[in-house]
């Protein structure tokens, strides 16, 4: 079984800087790719960041980058320099290889960025 | 190119009306999946379906929902008889390929009065 775990429901940030949303999963599958999406107050999913699980190097894009500890089943997402416009809800999602091609998400942590 | 379409966005129902809630995916994508998003929950997979089949639909409540995706037009996620539990958002997404990133629609947000 496949399960995702955010333990985070509200985090609080300063404007410009650095927070890290935690996520820890747990599967079965030898493959598998771990996801972040944003979730904003509209309502809309928006894909943030992607990293599979042979991948050797921890996943960047932009401001956002993914804290991947395989051994303890982590993957953690580091936003820095956090902006106001970061505020909302945050999403980690996983698929794997054996599962079919559903997503499993957590439970969700809303970010609030403080100006 | 267009994103992952969905409409309504906003969708009222009484109790024990029918909901169709459809997803048009992006130009070149095959695969559709939905999802539902209850209030202060993640999105829990429901079905996934290429054109005219479905694959799996180990996350669709037994009765009463039903999900079609034609050769020709949207891919169509039906409620009858609709309960105040069916209130949620309902997320399609789309795919290129089966084991591609999948892009997610805006969302219908279905309210059951």
């Amino acid at each position: 079984a496949q399960k995702i775990t955010q333990t985070q429901p509200g985090m609080f940030v300063q404007e410009k800087e650095a927070v890290t949303l935690d996520c820890t999963y747990d599967t079965s599958d030898p493959s598998y790719g771990l996801f972040w999406y944003k979730q904003p107050s509209s309502g809309e999913m928006i894909f943030l960041i992607y990293q599979g699980s042979y991948d050797q190097q921890n996943a960047t894009e932009g401001r956002y980058s993914l804290n991947f500890q395989k051994a303890r089943k982590s993957a953690n997402l580091v936003i820095s320099a956090s902006q106001l416009g970061d505020s909302a809800m945050y999403f980690c999602a996983m698929r794997g290889q054996n599962t079919g091609n559903q997503f499993y998400f957590g439970t969700g942590t809303s970010l609030t960025v403080i100006p | 190119n267009a994103g992952v379409m969905q409409n309504p966005r906003h969708l009222v129902r009484r109790r024990g009306q029918e909901a169709r809630l459809r997803c048009s995916p992006m130009k070149g994508h095959s695969h559709v999946y939905w999802y539902r998003q209850l209030p202060e929950e993640g999105l829990k997979f429901m079905v996934y379906l290429q054109k005219e089949n479905i694959i799996d639909e180990s996350g669709m409540p037994k009765e009463r929902f039903s999900a079609e995706f034609p050769k020709e037009g949207p891919s169509i996620l039906r409620i009858q008889q609709v309960v105040r539990g069916d209130s949620a958002a309902y997320f399609c997404a789309s795919s290129p390929q089966a084991d591609n990133e999948q892009f997610f629609g805006p969302g219908t947000r279905l309210t059951v009065l």
